[in-house]
């Protein structure tokens, strides 16, 4: 069956560095998102991407965050000055039909700001 | 802003038990999603209900979606150790998702 992928599984990293989390969606899928859930709380909505360009964004996702599709294949979160506040777990997933429809999420990665 | 709320924030039921988590949305909804996340886990796409008083079922899973369109439910049968995780569900308003803060499950055996 056809998952989602992301690497790496764990980053740790000092503040005010750059981090650059990836993700490979389902390959037909066009719809692409990026969650964080701080650990044992409830998984929150950073942006959607869908045609080389962001959908929706949320409160989250300001300047210090950004996404690109490279290639094909890649789909990247990148954080550029991180702050302790950003360790979580960062989940990538990819649709098919769009935000309503099931979303196949990525096993996560760990960010650990110290 | 939209806000997706849910009951119970924890459950803890003797394995056989039935269990039952709610969700409900500040906004009406063109559709609502669940989702299991097993501990230390990912989310895992349950079901998607889409019209005015909908039901569905997934072997001891029954979901509801609200006549008004701004709650569900998700009841299981009989629990088992199995079902153990947090449940959330989602609605999405244009292309953002937004996640109830998820009720979390313990069954004992």
């Amino acid at each position: 069956e056809p998952e989602v992928t992301q690497t790496p599984s764990h980053q740790v990293t000092q503040m005010g560095q750059e981090v650059i989390l990836r993700c490979v969606p389902i390959s037909n899928h066009l719809y692409f998102y990026w969650y964080r859930q701080i650990l044992g709380q409830k998984v929150e909505f950073l942006v959607s991407f869908y045609n080389n360009e962001i959908s929706e964004k949320s409160e989250i996702f300001d300047d210090q965050f950004s996404v690109e599709r490279p290639d094909g294949s890649n789909f990247t979160l990148k954080i550029r000055s991180t702050k302790l506040e950003d360790s979580a777990m960062y989940f990538c997933a990819s649709s098919d039909q769009g935000s309503g429809y099931e979303q196949y999420f990525g096993p996560g990665t760990r960010l650990t700001v110290t | 802003g939209q806000q997706v709320m849910q009951i119970p924030q924890y459950q803890h039921v003797q394995e056989g038990e039935d269990f039952t988590t709610y969700c409900n949305s500040s906004t009406t909804l063109s559709n609502i999603q669940w989702y299991k996340q097993r501990p230390g886990g990912h989310p895992v796409f349950l079901i998607q209900l889409v019209k005015s008083g909908e039901v569905k079922k997934q072997k001891r899973l029954t979901f509801q979606f609200g006549e008004a369109k701004k709650n569900s439910s998700l009841h299981i049968t009989a629990t088992q150790t199995t079902d153990v995780g947090t449940y959330f569900c989602a609605g999405s308003l244009h292309d953002k998702v937004i996640f109830g803060p998820g009720t979390s499950l313990s069954v004992i055996p």
